[in-house]
């Protein structure tokens, strides 16, 4: 099956700083690619839809100035988490699908784990 | 709206014994139906998913799960739970981006 990588798996980071997340189909092309937050035991909430060429879409509450999207090649988006505080602090997850059949059926990363002090 | 509900957020199970998780949608369109698994720190790993055809739908680990169309279901089974199944199961709907249920977390008893 198609692979999604993300890197890194895991960041520490100061309040303040930015931290860059990527993420990378490695064995397709990807037009689109999207990105999830997930709350300690809780579900997976659409952040934004990740398209190659063009501005990201935003899911209503997301702050699009705090949470940049990147899609710089059809294989690459990454997600930066601009003056992160703590609240910031969570599991990132991205998906990304071939397209193919029809359906675009997604395949997820293994996530990122973001901790801001 | 579009909504998934997993009414069950905590089930505990004997080892051996069956299981069923339950999962009901809201969705305009044809749905496309999946449930993943989740252990610990760990990625979304795919058990199963329903695009069409037979509504009894066979996964890894030895999953299956039924859609019923006229109770808005998609639930999970497996016949014989082992220990290693213990873990967080979601259950999504979506063509391409994903709604996902609050997700159930399933603990297995010895």
């Amino acid at each position: 099956g198609a692979v999604v990588s993300q890197h890194p798996s895991r960041v520490i980071c100061k309040s303040g700083t930015s931290v860059k997340i990527e993420c990378r189909s490695l064995d397709f092309q990807a037009t689109t690619m999207f990105w999830y937050r997930q709350f300690p035991k809780k579900s997976l909430m659409l952040m934004a839809t990740s398209n190659e060429g063009s501005k990201a879409t935003y899911e209503q509450g997301v702050e699009k100035d705090k949470f940049l999207i990147n899609h710089a090649s059809l294989t690459l988006s990454t997600l930066t988490v601009t003056s992160a505080h703590p609240e910031d602090s969570s599991f990132y997850i991205c998906s990304a699908g071939p397209g193919t059949s029809g359906i675009d059926e997604q395949f997820f990363g293994p996530g990122t784990r973001l901790t801001v002090l | 709206a579009q909504s998934v509900t997993q009414p069950d957020i905590h089930i505990t199970v004997s080892e051996g014994a069956s299981l069923e998780l339950r999962c009901n949608y809201s969705y305009g369109a044809t749905p496309y139906l999946f449930w993943y698994v989740q252990s610990p720190g760990q990625g979304l790993q795919l058990l199963l998913k329903y695009f069409s055809g037979d509504t009894l739908v066979q996964g890894i680990k030895g999953f299956e799960a039924e859609f019923k169309r006229s109770q808005s279901s998609f639930n999970l089974r497996k016949p014989s739970v082992h220990w290693s199944d213990a873990a967080e199961y979601f259950c999504a709907v979506g063509e391409s981006a994903l709604i996902f249920g609050k997700g159930t977390t399933l603990s297995v008893s010895s």
